[in-house]
């Protein structure tokens, strides 16, 4: 079975440009996350998708941060205009409906200077 | 904001040795689960409990959780140098949608 994947792996952006990250979870998983992660810190939820429907979008800086699922599957994180403090791990995790067991891709590492 | 809070934050041990973390969480929770990631890589999910467990285990892995006290621990027995990696505990609150939090981590080396 195929894992979660993410694009790019790596992103070096400068400060006040945008930047958007793509998703491809695994196949029939209804739920899907997106998750930032500073150095040193545990995983930040941002916004939690139900098939197409956004679950929980409470910690997503919605002035700047966008994220999309269409039809159910793939997903789009962007951000407009990214922040020095926006540099972090960003991961996508899914899983088949209950969050109870997540699978999450390896991670695309953002840099902004 | 961070559900869980992991202690130690740091651990040090040496191959062979038994390494316990702890994870103590604020609200009613559904389950907590435990999660590994090894240095530059994503997350993978250990072992879950529920809050009507009190023990589980998983390999050379135990997990206990106290819903009186809100706190649970993870004991890796036998530890070895690929055990080196940061824990996390994510936990499920009760009511309401099911939304999982993280906790910040406990970063675990084991020496040859």
């Amino acid at each position: 079975e195929a894992g979660v994947a993410q694009s790019p792996r790596y992103k070096i952006i400068e400060k006040r440009q945008s930047v958007a990250f793509w998703c491809n979870p695994i196949s029939g998983h209804a739920t899907l996350y997106w998750y930032q992660q500073i150095l040193g810190q545990g995983p930040k939820l941002l916004i939690q998708f139900q098939n197409n429907g956004v679950v929980d979008d409470s910690q997503l800086p919605k002035d700047r941060f966008s994220a999309e699922r269409l039809k159910g599957v793939d997903s789009t994180l962007k951000i407009q205009p990214a922040k020095l403090e926006d540099s972090a791990v960003y991961l996508c995790a899914s899983s088949p409906g209950l969050p109870e067991t997540q699978y999450f891709g390896p991670g695309t590492r953002l840099l902004v200077l | 904001s961070q559900q869980g809070e992991e202690d130690p934050q740091a651990l040090s041990i040496q191959e062979g040795e038994n390494a316990t973390m702890n994870c103590s969480y604020k609200t009613s929770i559904n389950n907590l689960q435990w999660y590994r990631q090894n240095s530059g890589r994503g997350l993978v999910h250990l072992i879950l409990i529920r809050s009507n467990e009190r023990e589980k285990h998983s390999g050379r892995l135990r997990v206990t959780l106290d819903t009186s006290k809100k706190s649970s621990s993870l004991l890796i027995t036998a530890s070895r140098a690929a055990d080196t990696a940061s824990y996390f505990c994510a936990t499920e609150f009760s009511g309401g949608y099911q939304k999982v939090t993280f906790g910040t981590g406990t970063k675990l080396q084991v020496i040859p």
